[in-house]
């Protein structure tokens, strides 16, 4: 199983910073990466896949980048709506298998 | 508008099964793989189950083969998920996920299942 350990596990940050938040893969995922936004009390909501391309309608404050075993995910210019956990996913191979989470919260 | 409406949580005895269910609107059902994943209280994600747009493969992780099964019934648009020898670590809320190319791109709101004597 190849596994994604997700740093930090918390962060806190000002309106208007920009955060990163990294991802590492157990072994080369090749680009296979999907970034995950989950507010309080929702379900989670997909942001970007293929580890930078970002879904429709999702703002472009938020950006990836990485290859190999080495991914992120950006927000540059923190904004209110933005405090929620991330979560990484790999889909090079089954099983399919998540980062442990990064809360962002807001200062 | 894409929408996954899940139905057949609640509280379950160990060692009991129990049958989740998802509606899908939205978008053409057997186009699309659909897959389960869940999150126990407090906890990251896990995916459960994958099934392909026809039915005709199944994919799980260890930690449910043998005792979760995924199925479909185009006709009908709905996803299911067959829970039988449930243990108390399978608590959790159960997403139904629309499946394209290994990622999980709409999710519903979730149903919760709690496996206690």
């Amino acid at each position: 199983d190849i596994h994604m350990t997700q740093n930090p596990v918390s962060l806190s940050a000002f309106i208007g910073d920009k955060v990163t938040i990294t991802c590492r893969a157990s072994q080369d995922i090749s680009r296979y990466l999907g970034w995950y936004q989950q507010k309080q009390g929702q379900s989670p909501k997909f942001l970007m896949y293929y580890a930078s391309n970002l879904l429709s309608g999702v703002p472009s404050r938020f950006s990836g980048s990485g290859s190999g075993t080495e991914y992120s995910l950006t927000i540059t210019g923190i904004q209110p709506e933005d405090a929620a956990t991330y979560f990484c996913q790999q889909c090079y191979s089954y099983p399919r298998t998540f980062g442990g989470g990064t809360k962002l919260e807001l200062k | 508008e894409v929408q996954l409406v899940e139905t057949g949580g609640g509280l379950v005895q160990p060692g009991r099964s129990l049958k989740l269910s998802c509606v899908a609107s939205g978008f053409t059902f057997n186009n699309y793989w659909m897959s389960w994943t869940r999150q126990a209280p407090g906890k990251g994600l896990e995916w459960v189950a994958s099934i392909t747009n026809s039915g005709g493969s199944t994919y799980y992780p260890d930690s449910v083969k043998g005792r979760f099964t995924i199925s479909r019934d185009n006709a009908q648009n709905t996803l299911y998920l067959q829970m039988n020898s449930l243990r108390s670590e399978d608590t959790a809320t159960y997403y139904c996920t629309r499946d394209p190319r290994g990622y999980f791109d709409y999710w519903g709101q979730g149903v919760m299942v709690t496996v206690s004597s």
